[in-house]
């Protein structure tokens, strides 16, 4: 199956910084989605980006395809903002509609 | 966005017991729901794929007779772990895709503590 890696595993920001998180996979994908996990455990919808440039307040993402890789942006990080930030993503083709998910990135933003 | 509710929340049960988990589309419906297993500190693990009307789809190493998946309506997917270890404790999460963007949608998830 397809295989997503994110880095860094660990990131410790002070407030006010800007952070780039990255997610590469080992396929062609048809669904690359961010997730921030919130302290309850629930899952939170940043972007569905499986090519291309969004952007939604202080955070963007933008994924290359056709290098296998998409980068999340966090900018004037917040202590809100800590947590763990998952990519996932889905293989191109055929009829499986399963999301295979990296190992996460932790934030930790301080004060 | 789409909504997916679970519920419980959290469920402490004794060793031996069955809990069922509930998970529901609110504002679509969802022919297809997958159900996730979380450890502290680790990623997400995919457990099986419900499909509405027909039996799920088990990942390789999660037992079918353990976690019992019943799809009945196209709103409902309910995951029961039928006699709770110790070990079955985990974070449960459903989730769906709307079908129209090929987005997926988490539901709130659901603690599981057996005693």
């Amino acid at each position: 199956g397809i295989q997503v890696e994110q880095s860094p595993p660990d990131l410790i920001l002070q407030e006010g910084a800007n952070s780039t998180l990255r997610c590469n996979f080992s396929d062609s994908v048809n669904n690359l989605q961010w997730f921030h996990q919130n302290p309850w455990g629930q899952l939170i919808n940043l972007f569905y980006i499986p090519s291309g440039t969004k952007q939604n307040g202080r955070l963007s993402a933008t994924t290359v395809a056709t290098e296998r890789y998409s980068l999340l942006y966090i900018s004037s990080s917040q202590t809100t903002d800590s947590g763990v930030y998952f990519c996932a993503s889905r293989i191109s083709g055929g009829s499986n509609y399963k999301l295979t998910f990296g190992k996460g990135t932790l934030l930790t933003v301080n004060p | 966005g789409a909504v997916v509710s679970q519920h419980p929340s959290w469920v402490i049960c004794k060793s031996g017991t069955s809990v069922k988990i509930e998970c529901r589309s609110l504002d679509f419906q969802a022919t297809t729901m997958f159900w996730y297993r979380q450890f502290p500190k680790q990623s997400l693990m995919l457990m099986a794929t419900s499909n509405e009307g027909s039996k799920a789809t088990y990942e390789q190493g999660v037992e079918k007779d353990k976690f019992l998946i019943n799809h009945a309506s196209l709103t409902l997917s309910t995951l029961t772990v039928t006699s709770a270890h110790p070990e079955d404790s985990s974070f449960y999460i459903c989730s769906a895709y709307t079908g129209d963007t090929g987005e997926l949608f988490f539901g709130e998830g659901s603690r599981l503590t057996v005693l």
